[in-house]
Parts: structure tokens; sequence; C-alpha cells
């Protein structure tokens, strides 16, 4: 049972939007910056998004971050079956004093 | 660039001991927390420990404390993870990364197994 809550699996259809959502509580996610990792199976993750929205240099602008309250949201526009891996959303319990990740998302471009 | 690179997994019995290792490069080493983050085959993402720059600052996740330490050396660029009183359940790959918080980088993974 992770301390962040994602859904197991989403899909889109190629060149469509999908949503990724990450769910905690005051003490992680209501307290820290969020990241969301892209694992592409057989490989190691690789950052896509930190500091809730902000996106490394080599990361297209189809990937976008949000966070509100409680919660963080990935998003990806334009859906290319390469996006097709495990993401999983992470932060910093201040309560456990561990750094949490979500389940993983498996994504699925139809 | 930023490279990692993990050695040290290999086949344990119950019971024994294990060393990781991880050597970094491309950025300055002592002023960035390293931290282990290990997958179980077919499960998801696990942080296991991270360290400040200076050592000052160690944390661990309870399902290793008192069994696993971390240490790094800066003058030698390397983060390493001593992992004793080994168990099936830690089984998984193990990731080096750079960060605490937030995990900018990381290794392609050392794989140890635990079984008899």
């Amino acid at each position: 049972q992770s301390v962040l809550t994602q859904p197991p699996s989403v899909s889109a259809a190629p060149g469509q939007k999908v949503t990724i959502s990450c769910s905690g509580s005051s003490s992680n996610i209501g307290d820290n910056y969020v990241s969301w990792y892209q694992q592409v199976p057989g490989t190691a993750p690789k950052l896509v998004i930190y500091d809730n929205y902000k996106r490394p240099s080599e990361i297209p602008d189809r990937f976008s971050g949000s966070k509100s309250g409680t919660s963080a949201t990935l998003a990806i526009t334009g859906l290319q079956t390469g996006d097709e891996a495990d993401y999983y959303c992470g932060t910093w319990d201040d309560s456990l004093n561990v750094a949490v990740f979500g389940g993983g998302t498996k994504l699925t471009a139809l | 660039e930023v490279e990692l690179l993990e050695s040290g997994g290999d086949l344990v019995q119950p019971g024994g001991s294990l060393r990781l290792s991880c050597a970094a490069s491309g950025f300055t080493f002592s002023r960035y927390a390293m931290s282990w983050v290990r997958q179980a085959p077919g499960k998801g993402l696990e942080w296991v420990s991270s360290v400040s720059g200076g050592s000052d600052i160690i944390d661990y996740a309870e399902s290793v404390k008192g069994r696993f330490t971390i240490s790094r050396d800066n003058s030698k660029n390397t983060v390493y993870l001593q992992m004793n009183t080994l168990r099936g359940d830690d089984t998984a790959v193990y990731y080096c990364t750079k960060g605490r918080q937030l995990h900018d980088s990381w290794g392609q993974g050392t794989l140890v197994t635990v079984s008899s």
C-alpha cells in the first residue's frame, strides 16, 4: 500500500490527451514539491516533471504537471506510442521523514 | 553529463550481507544528497535511504532500518549501501539516485537476489 495513490492504468488514443492523478496528504504532497518519473520497462526511471510543474530541458512540452492541495496531476498531450511506460509520482513525507512514491500508473497508447 | 554507475549486486543467501557502490561523475558530488531506491520484480519504486552531501543527515525506510547503512566518500565520488541480514523481500534492482526529495538522475541499477 503506497503512501501516494495513483490509478493502476490509463489509456488513450495516439494524439489525444491523458492525465494521471496522484493523491496524498498534508504531510507529503500538501507540504512539498511533487516530481514525476517515466519508466520504460527494462530501463531505469527518468525524471519528466519536478517542483510540481517544471520540465527538464530534454522533456518535450507535451508533458506538464500541476498540483492542488494534496493532489498532483501529470498531463501528456499529443500522446505518442513512445510515451507508453509506467509513471510514478514522488515527494517527501514530513511526518514519516521518508521519500515516498506512488504505486505507479501504466500508460497505454491504444 | 551526470553519470551514476552502480555495482555490487549479486545472489546472496538469506541472512547474508552485501555492499553496493555507486560511482558518480558529471557534477560536484559533495554538494548533493544521494539516495538508494529499489524495485522488486514486477513492483513499484521503493525509497530505501538518503545521505546528505556532508553525511550529516541520513534517513532510512522503516523496512531496512537497523539492517542497512548508507555512507559516502566525497573524495571518491562514491556512495555505498551496506546491507546486512538480508531477507527474501530485499530482492530487487537497486538504483542509485542524485537527490533526496527529488531524484533527478538515476543509475542503471544493480540486481540483488536473496535466495537459498
